[in-house]
């Protein structure tokens, strides 16, 4: 069964950069999607078919999706977007998540 | 506005049956554009998609657990249930429902733990 795999942790300081990557075989030929959920409660989407944002989420957020590897990019990163983030991808008719990653704002 | 929540027993069993209904307000589960689907997260772990049910009946299921779920859909009172039989504590987790539309999830409940324990 198709596999993406994501980094348990990430941390960035306050204003900087944070990227979060998510790997499988030949990923950039599906669409990947983001979702970050704080602790208690439920995932919230960040990003669908690779780059687009919702409505209602910060243009801080964007996403990119090529080769074997999407990555989400937090831009000016703020603490409140101390978060565990999950990436998802479609394979055969099913819903495929990474592991997570818990991204630490320092 | 789009709002789902579950229902159902906080506290199943060992070996009984997993019983969850998601009721949805400000949409139809009888559109053709959308699925409707469940996702459980066990405390302290990632996300697991359970499975999905399109307007038709049309299910799919997570390979791992196919053998003891079941989707369906009561399109009269606008609400998607899901069975999981033969649960052990492995079953334990928030369970969510979320509305699948095209290739990712843009509408979830708030979820609902279920615990197994005798």
């Amino acid at each position: 069964s198709y596999e993406v795999t994501q980094p348990p942790s990430v941390s960035v300081s306050p204003g900087q950069t944070a990227s979060i990557t998510c790997s499988g075989d030949k990923l950039g030929h599906k669409y990947v999607c983001w979702y970050l959920q704080k602790s208690g409660q439920s995932p919230v989407l960040v990003i669908y078919e690779d780059y687009k944002r919702p409505s209602g989420i910060p243009e801080r957020f964007s996403g990119a999706n090529s080769g074997n590897t999407a990555t989400l990019t937090i831009s000016g990163t703020q603490a409140m977007d101390e978060a565990d983030y999950y990436c998802q991808a479609w394979d055969r008719s099913s819903v495929i998540f990474g592991g997570g990653t818990k991204l630490t704002v320092l | 506005q789009l709002h789902l929540e579950e229902s159902g027993p906080g506290l199943v069993k060992p070996s009984e049956t997993l019983s969850l209904t998601c009721t949805v307000s400000g949409a139809s589960v009888n559109n053709n554009t959308f699925f409707w689907g469940w996702i459980r997260q066990p405390p302290g772990k990632g996300l697991e998609w359970i499975g999905n049910i399109y307007y038709s009946g049309s299910t799919y299921y997570t390979p791992s657990l196919k053998s003891r779920v079941t989707i369906s859909a009561d399109t009269s009172k606008n609400q998607f249930s899901l069975k999981l039989t033969s649960v052990t504590a492995a079953d334990t987790a928030v369970y969510y429902c979320a509305r699948h539309y095209q290739q990712h999830l843009d509408y979830w409940g708030q979820g609902t733990l279920v615990t197994v324990s005798s």
